[in-house]
């Protein structure tokens, strides 16, 4: 089945510092790959997504691209802030319409 | 555009009874999930529906249902309430124009079973 793995937490960052959160992927034909981002209490916002292979998804100054002779999507961010303190999935979708996510990674951001 | 809304936001119930929550997905949206979210489980997949079938089901017991309505709105219930079904539940919604589109998720019902 479909599958997706992700660096545990928690990752404790200061801010301005790079971010790089690793998202590995195992499916059956050709998946889309989403990055989401949950803040304290609420729901999941999706924060970029790529469809194809070498696809650069990229929000809010995070950046992912679709690596498929590597199976990864990982997750990137040159300059963080308090504000990016979150947990973030990594995702998938192939042909089945459900969503397969990571185990979630914490972040937190220290001023 | 409104996003997703689900009701309650916040919910308490015993062991032993039957919950409902209710989401309306984004003007526009034809097919709506539904996730379970736990500490020790992680995002875990309920069920999917499209124009109101059901077009794909997760490992959950059936105790929890779900249907979808003519204008998009679906429900899901869960019968005789165990502890272990304490969770956030989270609805997506997507136009589902193909297998593969974002699906854009609501804020949320927390579940307390007591």
């Amino acid at each position: 089945g479909n599958s997706v793995t992700q660096m545990e937490g928690p990752v404790t960052l200061s801010e301005e510092a790079f971010l790089t959160i690793n998202c590995t992927y195992t499916a059956t034909g050709y998946p889309s790959l989403f990055w989401y981002v949950q803040y304290p209490g609420e729901g999941l916002q999706l924060l970029l997504k790529a469809t194809k292979a070498d696809d650069k998804g990229s929000n809010k100054g995070f950046e992912a691209t679709y690596r498929k002779e590597t199976t990864s999507f990982h997750l990137e961010k040159g300059s963080v802030q308090v504000s990016d303190s979150a947990v973030y999935f990594c995702a998938l979708v192939a042909n089945d319409y459900k969503l397969s996510f990571g185990a979630g990674t914490t972040v937190t951001v220290r001023a | 555009k409104a996003g997703v809304t689900q009701t309650p936001r916040y919910l308490i119930k015993t062991r032993g009874q039957q919950v409902t929550l209710s989401c309306s997905p984004i003007s526009g949206h034809r097919s709506v999930s539904w996730y379970q979210q736990t500490p020790g489980q992680g995002l875990q997949f309920l069920f999917e529906y499209f124009s109101e079938t059901q077009r794909n089901k997760g490992n959950f017991p059936g105790r929890f249902s779900g249907r979808q309505f003519s204008n998009s709105r679906s429900e899901m219930n869960v019968s005789t309430l165990e502890l272990g079904d304490s969770a956030l539940y989270l609805c997506a919604s997507s136009l589902a124009e193909d297998r593969v589109e974002t699906q854009y998720f609501g804020p949320g019902t927390r579940l307390l079973v007591l």
